[in-house]
């Protein structure tokens, strides 16, 4: 079955540049979305079809795409982007696929 | 401002049926969009189950397919998960989520989740 592989953990300091990677083999065809949950919490869409960025987050999300590798960057850092992220495709079928998650922690 | 709210038991039995229902409140279920549910194992990343649209149209993760049924109901706005046989491998926070753009994402608006634990 198709993966998206994403590391299981960042660690940055505030005000850094956290960068957080989902590799996947139908990514040059297939859209990625970005997702941040917190504990006890529903996910949030942080970033749409690769780089594109919902209303009310913050400009210091970004996502990018290159070959097969999305990239999720967070500039500026800050306490409360501590998250989990999930990046989310889709395979050739169309079905649905979720990375296995990236724990950001704040140093 | 679309609202979706998950309900269903909190507890069932191992080999039984789990049974979830999705309320949709501030939009309409016959909307163009397609609807999903997505389950997360306590401490575990996201799995999503499957989605329906509003013509009865569904589409199911292969891993669950044999197991899963989503329905839905125009009358009340809201859509519905079966999850038969269940196991204890099936103990998660259930959630249900609109898709915009295309079915296969992404998802804009989500419940809160449901915990389902599988006990006996």
């Amino acid at each position: 079955s198709y993966e998206l592989t994403q590391p299981p953990s960042v660690s940055v300091s505030p005000g850094q540049t956290a960068r957080i990677t989902c590799s996947g083999d139908a990514l040059p065809k297939q859209y990625a979305y970005w997702y941040q949950q917190k504990p006890g919490q529903a996910p949030v869409l942080v970033i749409y079809k690769d780089s594109e960025r919902p209303s009310g987050i913050p400009e210091r999300f970004s996502g990018s795409s290159s070959g097969t590798t999305v990239t999720l960057t967070i500039s500026g850092v800050q306490a409360e982007d501590e998250a989990d992220y999930y990046c989310q495709s889709a395979d050739s079928s169309g079905t649905v696929v979720f990375g296995g998650g990236t724990k950001l922690t704040v140093l | 401002q679309v609202q979706l709210q998950e309900s269903g038991p909190g507890l069932v039995k191992p080999s039984g049926t789990l049974s979830l229902t999705c309320a949709v409140s501030g939009g309409s279920i016959s909307s163009s969009n397609w609807w999903s549910w997505v389950r997360q194992p306590p401490g575990k990343g996201l799995e999503w189950i499957g989605e329906i649209y509003h013509s009865g149209s569904t589409n199911y993760n292969p891993s669950l397919k044999s197991r899963v049924t989503i329905s839905v109901d125009k009358s009340k706005n809201q859509f519905s998960l079966k999850l038969s046989s269940v196991t204890a491998a099936d103990t998660a926070v259930y959630y249900c989520a609109r898709a915009i753009i295309a079915a296969a994402g992404p998802f804009d608006y989500w419940g809160q989740g449901t915990l389902v634990t599988v006990s006996s």
